[in-house]
């Protein structure tokens, strides 16, 4: 069925730091690999999102990589500060409005 | 413009009792999709909906069942509450344009409480 495996699951940097999760995922059919960042009592809320047809996607401190071929993709954080702590999922879609498969989660802290 | 609104916040029921939750999706949205939220399983897909049809529908017993309204509005039931149906329920929108894989906008979510 459909998996996706997500390391680490706790990650502590100091601040400044850079951050990266991967996540290896199992459908092939997949062409759409979000991220979540979910603050304690918080909505996830999406962070950067990346389609099969890109390899890599930069938003200022946060970026994307994906490896098809693979089947992995990461997420990487530079320059960490105490505000990125929070848990980051990862997740992938296929042909669906709404329907994404995540991970179990990466609880980052940064320390100041 | 006003983001994914669930109601209610919070509820607590008893074992064998049945719950409604409520979600309206972000103006112009069609795509109502719920999640399943604990802590020892994640975030887990139940069912999408769009155009008031359910397109896709996640690995739950039948207890757990939902519908779409002509304006976009959602809600989903569980009938014959378990204790291990305590968790986070959280609605997405998504699909403004009809758009496959469009970015979810999560709402805040309804804490369910089975005592």
């Amino acid at each position: 069925g459909e998996n996706v495996e997500q390391h680490p699951s706790t990650l502590s940097v100091q601040e400044g730091d850079s951050a990266v999760i991967k996540c290896t995922y199992s459908d092939s059919a997949s062409n759409y690999f979000p991220w979540y960042k979910q603050e304690l009592g918080k909505r996830p809320q999406l962070i950067i999102d990346i389609r099969s047809n890109v390899g890599e996607k930069k938003d200022q401190r946060i970026a994307v990589t994906l490896n098809k071929t693979a089947k992995h993709f990461s997420l990487h954080i530079t320059e960490t500060q105490p505000e990125d702590s929070a848990v980051y999922f990862c997740a992938f879609g296929g042909t669906s409005y709404g329907k994404l498969t995540f991970g179990q989660g990466t609880i980052l802290t940064v320390h100041p | 413009k006003a983001g994914v609104t669930q109601t209610p916040r919070y509820l607590i029921k008893t074992r064998g009792q049945q719950v409604t939750l409520s979600c309206s999706p972000i103006s112009g949205h069609r795509s109502v999709s719920w999640y399943q939220q604990t802590p020892g399983q994640g975030l887990q897909f139940l069912f999408e909906y769009f155009s008031e049809t359910q397109r896709n529908k996640g690995n739950f017993p039948g207890r757990f069942s939902g519908r779409q309204f002509s304006n976009s509005r959602s809600e989903m039931n569980v009938s014959t509450l378990e204790l291990g149906d305590s968790a986070l329920y959280l609605c997405a929108s998504s699909g403004q344009t009809g758009t496959l894989n469009s970015p979810l906008h999560f709402g805040n979510g309804t804490r369910l409480t089975v005592t």
